[in-house]
Formats: structure tokens, sequence, C-alpha cells
């Protein structure tokens, strides 16, 4: 089944404990990106990837890295997270910019 | 890429057809508009995409006004899974989706 997967679902952690969140697709999409989502305020672009080695900041990356060593891969690393990171954040991934994107399940992070 | 305005929300009911409006008045030439639906917190669910022509697909149609300047989604034949947060967004050909605040469409038994 195509699909994008996100691990874990649900994370409660305490400030300054890095943290990873994995995101992958197995649908060969060069395009994968995160988002975050707060309540007023819709969903907002993190990074994203354009391809392998290829990544660019979105509109609130301030916190967060990202890496894309693989195609299937596009984990999100939280150095050392701030409450303000608590968030429902997604994953999302394309064939290219021009086609539509299909979301994953999303992970509901609290930093405490 | 171009904004969108959408009702906050609306009612259905169940096996009727859901219009949910969208303006998109400054959209350029090479933007597409598409939507999306959100149950409760799950991850956003692509639904149809246009350019200039109507679109149906199995879940939608999408009728976009000769001018480009809004759109309306369709559902045909609502029913009570179909209550979410629709949205509507316009790209051009970039990494980016802008999310509004979209519709919330309830389906009344």
């Amino acid at each position: 089944e195509a699909q994008v997967t996100q691990n874990p679902r649900y994370l409660i952690t305490v400030t300054g404990k890095k943290l990873t969140v994995t995101c992958s697709q197995n649908m060969n999409h060069e395009y994968m990106s995160w988002y975050r989502q707060d309540p007023g305020l819709g969903l907002r672009q993190i990074y994203y990837s354009m391809n392998v080695e290829v990544t660019d900041k979105g509109d609130v990356p301030e916190g967060y890295k990202v890496s894309r060593k693989e195609k299937r891969n596009f984990p999100l690393i939280l150095e050392s997270p701030s409450p303000n990171q608590t968030s429902l954040y997604f994953c999302a991934s394309g064939i290219s910019k021009n086609t539509e994107a299909f979301f994953g399940q999303g992970t509901r992070l609290t930093v405490v | 890429d171009a904004k969108t305005t959408q009702p906050t929300s609306m009612d259905c009911a169940e096996g009727r057809a859901a219009n949910l409006p969208c303006n998109h008045s400054t959209i350029s030439g090479n933007e597409y508009v598409y939507w999306y639906r959100q149950i409760h917190s799950q991850g956003p669910q692509y639904i149809i995409h246009g350019l200039k022509n109507n679109e149906t697909n199995e879940m939608a149609s999408l009728i976009i006004t000769e001018d480009r300047k809004s759109s309306t989604l369709i559902l045909p034949h609502a029913t009570l899974r179909d209550t979410a947060v629709y949205y509507c967004i316009v790209r051009g050909g970039t990494y980016k989706y802008i999310f509004g605040t979209g519709t919330r469409l309830k389906v009344l038994a």
C-alpha cells in the first residue's frame, strides 16, 4: 500500500532532550516536506526537500533540522526541544512540485 | 501563491450535495486550485485539483469559474464520513502548500 509513515505517532518529552521524528514513503517520491499544525494557525511548512541531499527552509524552520540521505526517508530533528514546539506534525511527499502531496498520519509532540 | 477565502463552516444533510465555495481572486495563470480535507486530526487527504476546466473524480467534482477567481467543490452525496475541514489551496508549481483555516463541513443525519 502506498503510504507515508511517521513514527512515533505520539511523543511526550522534556525540554532540551534531542529527538527525531522519522518519515518514510514507499512511492519513490522526489518531494518531501514537514509541517506543523497549531490551533488557529493552520499548517505551516517547516522544511522541504526536492530530492536526495537537497533541502530548504519553509516558513518556520527555527529549532528544527532535517536530512535527506535517502529518497524514501526525511527525518525531522529537534536538537533541543522547547515547549513552543509542542504541536501536531505532518510529513508529506509528492512526485514533484506540480502534483498533489500525500500526508502521513501525524505525530503529536508534547514538550514539557 | 494566491490567497484563498472560504466560509468558516457549513452544514449539509446526509445524502444531499455539499457545495463548498472558495474565492481566489488573485490567482495567476499558472496556478492550480487544489482541495484537501482533514478529518479530525488525521493527515490532510487530497481530493481533487484543476487549472481551468471542471474536473471530476470518484470523490468529488471541481467547478472553476471562467475567470478562475472562484471555485466550488461538490461532494455529490454527502455522508457522515465526509464531516471534515476542507481546504482550498492555490499553488503554482512550488513546493509550498499554504493551508488557510478551511471550511468546517458538518454532515447532519
